[in-house]
């Protein structure tokens, strides 16, 4: 079974640019999360997604935004980026709530 | 709402020797609890988890964890540790029952394993 697959693994932008990031999750998951993760801040929950829904969201600004298609792979969409939104952004892909399994991530670097 | 603190954000241990990761956790709710594995520049990579039942729990390159409620925690240990373990390490909550997959993390533990 292949496992869960983020494209690109790495990104250069430019401030002020819009970045979309896609994960394609393991197959019969219907569930995908996205997390950003620092050195400063860590890893934090950015939103997930369920059946195309968006179920929960984290403490992000409007910038980062987010959609899953009806074979379950999911976008993440980031817009006028700014230095801070360098980071390392990992997908989770879940059937059931006692698993989540990453994917090897996209790092993006805002200059 | 759910938080979870790792114990030592850097840990150094002699080839050979015990490992020992600590992780507590708060929840309102009954929790599962996972820890996993980063390597440089990857993704995370589940070591083990607890639900329900067994209170101590084996994973994969010889971890387990125990998880005691009456102390909020669930210590990762391994017994010998190799070099092949040196990486960071994720202790995360998520609530049971919730309508959402949502994972929680601590601020992670690198560990260091000296030849």
């Amino acid at each position: 079974k292949a496992g869960v697959t983020q494209t690109p693994r790495y990104l250069i932008k430019t401030r002020g640019q819009q970045v979309t990031l896609s994960c394609s999750p393991i197959s019969g998951h219907r569930s995908v999360s996205w997390y950003q993760q620092t050195p400063g801040q860590g890893l934090q929950f950015l939103f997930e997604y369920f059946s195309e829904t968006q179920r929960n969201k984290g403490n992000f600004p409007g910038r980062f935004s987010g959609r899953q298609f009806s074979n379950s792979r999911s976008e993440m969409n980031v817009s006028t980026l700014e230095l801070g939104d360098s980071a390392l952004y990992l997908c989770a892909s879940s059937a059931r709530a006692a698993e989540a399994f990453f994917g090897q991530g996209t790092r993006l670097t805002v200059v | 709402a759910q938080s979870v603190t790792q114990l030592g954000s850097h840990v150094s241990v002699s080839e050979g020797a015990l490992v020992l990761l600590r992780c507590n956790y708060s929840s309102s709710v009954p929790p599962y609890l996972f820890w996993y594995v980063q390597y440089p520049n990857q993704g995370l990579q589940l070591l083990l988890k607890y639900t329900t039942g067994a209170t101590l729990v084996k994973g994969i390159n010889g971890f387990e964890a125990e998880f005691k409620k009456s102390e909020t925690s669930f210590h990762l240990t391994k017994p010998s540790a190799h070099m092949s373990d040196a990486a960071e390490y994720f202790c995360a909550v998520r609530l049971a029952g919730a309508g959402s997959y949502q994972l929680t993390f601590g601020k992670g533990t690198k560990l260091s394993v000296i030849p």
